[in-house]
């Protein structure tokens, strides 16, 4: 089945600082999704991008499907960013399930 | 309703018990799914139902574990002769399909399951 992979796997940042998270993936995909899981274990949908860019807020995602990765930018990180953020693709053949990433631990100190 | 709902949101049950999870996904959303989470750990996928296809039950751990989906809604998820192992947090997800494309994934609250 296709492999998903993220890094870093941990991530500690001071507030206000800005971090990159990767997502990639080992085969053509038709749905990419980025995830937070916040603290008390809600996971929250951060974006739907199988493919191009996309911005809310502080928080912006690329995927580039050809090269099967995606990025998630988070600029000027709070402490309610803290969490853990996953990735989660569906392969490009109808009717298969998600497959998700391990995750990335970001942990923001005040 | 407007969310993925799960009941109950917290069971602890004795080894040995049946337990009965259930999942009301979102409105009109033909895709469900159920995943697991261990303490600490990623999303372990279970289960997938699709409109009238039959599901993907390719993840499910053993044969104590076994899901329903009724009327293309509400689904059940059911764990006979629970082991400590079982102990997690069970999680159940929705999407809308339209053809071969899926849809935004959406995520309950989940079931968190302690079996002593």
């Amino acid at each position: 089945g296709i492999q998903v992979e993220q890094s870093p796997p941990d991530l500690i940042l001071q507030e206000g600082a800005n971090s990159t998270l990767r997502c990639n993936f080992s085969d053509s995909v038709n749905n990419l999704q980025w995830f937070h899981q916040n603290p008390w274990g809600q996971l929250i949908n951060l974006f739907y991008i199988p493919s191009g860019t996309k911005q809310n807020g502080r928080l912006s995602a690329t995927t580039v499907a050809t090269e099967r990765y995606s990025l998630l930018y988070i600029s000027s990180s709070q402490t309610t960013d803290s969490g853990v953020y996953f990735c989660a693709v569906e392969r490009d053949n109808y009717g298969q399930n998600f497959v998700f990433g391990p995750g990335t631990r970001l942990s923001v100190l005040p | 309703g407007a969310g993925v709902s799960q009941s109950p949101s917290n069971k602890v049950t004795e080894k040995g018990k049946d337990v009965e999870l259930r999942c009301d996904p979102i409105s009109g959303h033909t895709a469900l799914y159920w995943y697991r989470q261990s303490l600490g750990q990623g999303l372990e996928f279970l289960i997938y139902f699709q409109g009238n296809s039959a599901p993907d039950k390719s993840g499910l751990p053993s044969d104590r574990f076994s899901a329903e989906r009724t009327g293309g809604s509400v689904s059940t998820l059911t764990i006979q002769r629970t082991q400590q192992e079982d102990s997690a947090v069970y999680l159940c997800a929705s999407s809308r399909t339209s053809g071969r494309y899926t849809g935004e994934l959406f995520f309950g609250e989940g079931s968190r399951l302690t079996v002593l």
